[in-house]
């Protein structure tokens, strides 16, 4: 089955640097991959995702990477707010599966 | 609309009883998961319901957590003879369709075994 490792476990930023968290997967059938933002106490939100057909996308601060070939992909917040403290966790499937397999997740930490 | 919602939030209960934790999907959607995420740790999946098709029930720790969906909606997950490492939030999860991928997930309802 899919395995999905993601690092840093903890980070901290000073508010307005960005950051950086990536993610590898196994399983190279997987073509979804799901980034979700966990705020203490509350449940996951997605944030942004990717299908395989394409490299990058952006949303405004929030953008991600895919490279197939290495089977890894990028979270990158750029501009960091206080807002953005959070456990970030990456997510891996494949359109015939749906079955999500998550990172252990990244703790953000942005320092005012 | 409504999110998903769980019920009930909070569930305290004495080692080798009986629990059951009920979701209830955003309507209209098709697609029904369960994780499980213990104290600081990552999402587990337990158990994955599509339609009227078999239940994806790969990730169930042991043959004393179960889950079924009634008439395609609510769902129940039930764990038997709890255990203190059955401790943890179970989260519920639905999507709109096969295909559509985003999950939606509900507040989780926060397990403690004594």
């Amino acid at each position: 089955g899919e395995n999905v490792e993601q690092h840093p476990s903890t980070l901290s930023v000073q508010e307005g640097d960005s950051a950086v968290i990536k993610c590898t997967y196994s399983d190279s059938a997987s073509n979804y991959f799901p980034w979700y933002k966990q705020e203490l106490g509350k449940r996951p939100q997605l944030i942004i995702d990717i299908r395989s057909n394409v490299g990058e996308k952006k949303d405004q601060r929030i953008a991600v990477t895919l490279n197939k070939t290495a089977k890894h992909f990028s979270l990158h917040i750029t501009e960091t707010q206080p807002e953005d403290s959070a456990v970030y966790f990456c997510a891996a499937s494949d359109f015939g599966n749906e079955k999500l397999t998550f990172g252990t997740g990244t703790r953000l930490t942005i320092i005012p | 609309g409504a999110g998903v919602s769980q019920s009930p939030s909070n569930k305290v209960t004495e080692k080798g009883k009986d629990v059951e934790l009920r979701c209830d999907p955003i309507s209209g959607h098709t697609a029904l998961y369960w994780y499980r995420q213990s104290l600081g740790q990552g999402l587990e999946f337990l158990i994955y319901f599509q339609g009227n098709s078999a239940p994806d029930k790969s990730g169930l720790p042991s043959d004393r957590f179960s889950a079924e969906r009634t008439g395609g909606s609510v769902s129940t997950l039930t764990i038997q003879r709890t255990q203190q490492e059955d401790s943890a939030v179970y989260l519920c999860a639905s999507s709109l369709a096969r295909g559509s991928y985003e999950q939606y997930f509900g507040p989780g309802t926060r397990l403690t075994v004594t």
